[in-house]
């Protein structure tokens, strides 16, 4: 079945630091969403993309979908303690556009050292 | 208040017991999705459902029944509860053609 590749699985950085993950996929997606999941907590939903080449931030975070649609990155600037989680991505291939089914990373554990 | 809710929010139960995990939500979103999350896999579908008559399997379904009983409820039953259906459980919700989905805090599952 089709697959997202989450890369990388975990980071240790300092605070202040910057951080960047991505996704990738054989396949081409139509829309990419990104969440972070907390210790006990469900998933909160960070950004969604829907083109090819977007570009859309929310607060520190950036978030880009990927010219060939198969991949996508997440940056978090200026790192703080809070920023510990789970983040991974979701992604809809363009195979089920219309179904709202997405594909989900298995995620990168970050850790910020104050 | 949290928009979805999910309950209960830990259960430990025995195989072969028959088991509900239940889900509301206040964002009057009209699509609802109960996913199950593995250490070391990502999130994968069990059921979903599009409106209260509309009720559509996952990729994982086996074992799993869904009941739509309002537009904002979305209960998940495990039949006859088995050891490797131990997992963290989530609904989430969705708002028409909007492609964002929105997720509860999750039930832990444990079956013995």
């Amino acid at each position: 079945g089709q697959q997202l590749n989450q890369s990388p699985q975990s980071m240790f950085i300092q605070e202040g630091e910057d951080v960047s993950m991505n996704c990738t996929s054989s396949s081409i997606f139509n829309t990419w969403l990104w969440y972070k999941q907390d210790p006990g907590e469900g998933p909160v939903l960070l950004i969604a993309l829907y083109k090819a080449g977007e570009l859309t931030s929310n607060g520190r975070l950036t978030a880009q979908f990927g010219i060939t649609r198969k991949d996508s990155f997440l940056n978090i600037s200026a790192s703080i303690p809070s920023d510990v989680g789970i983040y991974f991505c979701a992604g809809q291939p363009s195979t089920t556009s219309g179904t709202y089914k997405y594909i989900f990373g298995t995620g990168t554990r970050l850790k910020v050292l104050a | 208040d949290a928009d979805v809710t999910q309950t209960p929010r830990n259960r430990i139960t025995k195989t072969g017991k028959r088991i509900m995990l239940e889900c509301s939500q206040t964002k009057g979103h009209d699509r609802m999705y109960w996913y199950r999350q593995d250490p070391g896999l990502g999130l994968r579908l069990i059921y979903y459902s599009f409106d209260v008559k509309d009720i559509n399997k996952g990729e994982i379904s086996d074992g799993y029944s869904v009941s739509r009983q309002a537009q904002a409820k979305f209960s998940l039953s495990l039949e006859s509860a088995i050891p490797n259906q131990t997992a963290l459980y989530f609904c989430a919700t969705s708002e028409g053609h909007r492609y964002e989905q929105y997720f509860g805090p999750g039930t832990r599952l444990t079956v013995t």
